[in-house]
């Protein structure tokens, strides 16, 4: 069954720095993934879309990959804020439903 | 980015008795709406997804007489669970699309807690 993954269920770097996560699907090849921001008791707030055709998107601070060789979708932070700390999903995105992968919490300490 | 609000924030009932959830897209018209559940340090599982007008399309292993989605307009979607038990408390969040393969919107959530 295809399924989207996110192996690091947490990540914790110093402000400043350029915080990474992976996400990464089998199985399947979507059409799009999206990376959407959710901080506690609140409902997930949408970030990026990146297509299957574009290697890269950028926005702001944000940055996204989209590699189909390696089934793997990266998001980049650069210059990371303790604001940013939150936890990132990644989804994948078809004509039907919206699956997201299980998180990764991410803490940027002072 | 477009708005989607779902009432209540947060509801606390007695086991045995329903609780409504209500989203509604405010600035635009949600041809899909999502449903889903969210246990603590987990992620958003999907329910079930509904087009307006349509019956909605559950998940497998999600009792459909159970949790019942209505989306009778493009503004509009109600989830009702049912019969609620204490392992029914979860947070639910609710999401509206326009159109495919397009980004999504997502409510506030609604914490349910059944005593």
């Amino acid at each position: 069954s295809q399924k989207i993954e996110q192996n690091s269920e947490a990540l914790n770097i110093q402000e400043g720095k350029t915080a990474t996560l992976t996400c990464n699907y089998t199985n399947y090849s979507p059409a799009y993934l999206q990376w959407y921001r959710q901080d506690p008791g609140r409902g997930p707030v949408f970030l990026l879309l990146i297509r299957e055709n574009e290697k890269e998107k950028r926005k702001e601070r944000l940055k996204v990959t989209f590699d189909t060789t390696l089934k793997q979708s990266l998001f980049h932070i650069t210059a990371s804020q303790p604001a940013d700390s939150a936890t990132y999903l990644c989804a994948e995105i078809s004509a039907s439903k919206i699956i997201f992968g299980s998180g990764t919490r991410l803490s940027i300490r002072p | 980015g477009a708005v989607v609000s779902q009432h209540p924030s947060w509801v606390i009932c007695k086991s045995g008795t329903s609780v409504k959830i209500e989203c509604r897209s405010l600035d635009f018209q949600a041809t899909t709406m999502f449903w889903y559940r969210q246990f603590p340090k987990q992620s958003l599982m999907l329910m079930a997804t509904s087009n307006e007008g349509s019956k909605a399309t559950y998940e497998q292993g999600v009792e459909k007489d159970k949790f019942l989605i209505n989306h009778a307009s493009l503004t509009l979607s109600t989830l009702t669970v049912t019969s609620a038990h204490p392992e029914d408390s979860s947070f639910y969040i609710c999401s509206g699309r326009q159109g495919s393969g397009t980004e999504a919107f997502f409510g506030q959530g609604t914490r349910l807690t059944v005593v």
